[in-house]
């Protein structure tokens, strides 16, 4: 039972455009959401997040959008730079404080 | 440098053996995670713990075994009992409910 979901396995995006990235969650009680970036052989490391209190939060050239109503979220990546090619997690904390991760997306920059 | 430390980085077993995966974290933090990720999924939570000497089962502890006699440490131990070993074993720390900081990973194959 797959309660975040990421359905694009990949992504790919030329430098300087947009990068959307999406994510889909099932249960309406998640209420703080987070996006990781992950190099391969390494950790994710903590990129954004945003709490169901807002519906957007920008960091830099990251934002991320929240949809309660469709349990949707989504990253933006304005522009784009060949070193954001990584695989993007995005993930939900459950009722229990438990982080549940969706499957990644790799996203790629092409110059 | 405040962080978490894995080790080792490429971790071989014979079949049969049980190992022990180290992980170390100067960041003071109470909670600390192990997660497992298979190629394509997202990352899967085996075991965690929010205070020395307490531990819960996640979602896949089965065959696996950990202990949290320090703060600092978070050792798990992948048993014979585990059927299918040879992922990507990832340790996190965070300060109660907020953001999960990781460490690079210890990769785990079967001889």
């Amino acid at each position: 039972d797959q309660q975040v979901k990421q359905n694009s396995p990949s992504l790919s995006v030329q430098e300087g455009r947009i990068s959307i990235l999406n994510c889909d969650y099932t249960n309406s009680m998640f209420d703080y959401f987070l996006w990781y970036k992950k190099y391969p052989a390494e950790g994710p490391t903590f990129l954004i997040s945003i709490s169901s209190i807002k519906d957007k939060n920008e960091d830099g050239r990251f934002t991320v959008f929240l949809n309660k109503s469709a349990k949707h979220l989504s990253l933006h990546i304005v522009p784009s730079q060949p070193g954001d090619s990584a695989v993007y997690f995005c993930a939900a904390f459950n009722q229990g404080g438990k982080l549940i991760f969706g499957q990644g997306t790799e996203l790629s920059v092409k110059p | 440098d405040g962080g978490i430390t894995q080790s080792p980085k490429y971790l071989f077993r014979k079949e049969g053996q049980n190992v022990t995966l180290s992980c170390e974290q100067n960041l003071n933090h109470d909670a600390m995670y192990w997660y497992r990720q298979d190629p394509g999924q997202g990352l899967r939570l085996i075991y965690y713990s929010q205070i020395v000497n307490d531990f819960q089962k996640g979602d896949i502890a089965e065959g696996y075994s950990v202990s949290r006699e320090k703060k600092e440490s978070f050792p798990l131990t992948v048993t014979s009992a585990q059927k299918n070993p040879t992922a990507f074993y990832l340790c996190a720390s965070s300060a109660g409910a907020g953001p999960q900081h990781f460490g690079d990973g210890t990769r785990l194959s079967i001889l």
